[in-house]
């Protein structure tokens, strides 16, 4: 079953913080973090296994609460090259499919 | 290291027409993945190899799609007949689990637009 993101798209100015949530309605064992830019492969961030530990890439952290399925992606300070499409991928188990939401648009102004 | 290698790049049919799409992963990795992009949409899964064996392929229309990975590395993707809803980029990613395990590594894809 796919996660669900959230919100659905956010533009930001560059310096501002946001948070994109990813949330899932079955137990899970990871939670992967990926941005596409337009017309480009999706490019892996960081992957979150369960146990609630938070994992950093540059200024982009992720968290991962296992109780509730839910995992969310803080960007700080955003930056111009954050601008692109987020996406959430699960797996219920290692080795198992990575299925991926519908994503977030972030657009980072000037 | 060279990257996963996708090609064409575009391809544009009629539909009933066929159309394979071809897929060289990363050196070394087991794991091989092609999944379907419908534009704004996240990327969906059709079939996950490892090594020349399928793992997944629940959400592969089997009445046209097939896939295949001889001798564990070049992959193929096959449509025939396409649709028009089979317009989409077609990725293709593969992994390893010993080398940064669980992390995919995704070609530039082939876009398949079906007039």
């Amino acid at each position: 079953q796919q996660p669900v993101q959230s919100p659905q798209a956010v533009i930001l100015r560059e310096g501002e913080d946001a948070v994109i949530n990813c949330s899932s309605s079955k137990a899970l064992y990871s939670v992967h973090w990926y941005r596409q830019k337009h017309g480009e492969a999706p490019v892996f961030l960081m992957i979150l296994l369960k146990g609630g530990e938070q994992k950093g890439h540059d200024k982009i952290s992720a968290s991962f609460n296992e109780k509730k399925q839910q995992s969310s992606l803080y960007l700080t300070a955003s930056q111009l090259s954050y601008s692109g499409t987020y996406f959430c991928g699960t797996r219920k188990a290692a080795g198992n499919k990575l299925t991926f939401g519908g994503g977030t648009r972030v657009l980072v102004k000037p | 290291e060279a990257g996963v290698a996708q090609s064409p790049r575009y391809k544009i049919i009629e539909k009933r027409q066929s159309v394979a799409f071809w897929c060289n992963p990363i050196s070394g990795h087991a794991t091989l993945y092609w999944y379907q992009q419908i534009l704004g949409q996240g990327p969906k899964l059709l079939i996950q190899f490892q090594n020349n064996g399928v793992v997944d392929d629940s959400q592969l229309p089997k009445d046209r799609f097939s896939a295949e990975r001889l001798k564990g590395v070049d992959s193929t993707l096959k449509i025939q007949p396409a649709k028009l809803e089979d317009s989409a980029v077609y990725l293709c990613a593969s992994s390893s689990n010993r080398r940064r395990p669980g992390e995919l590594f995704f070609g530039e894809g082939s876009r398949l637009t079906v007039l």
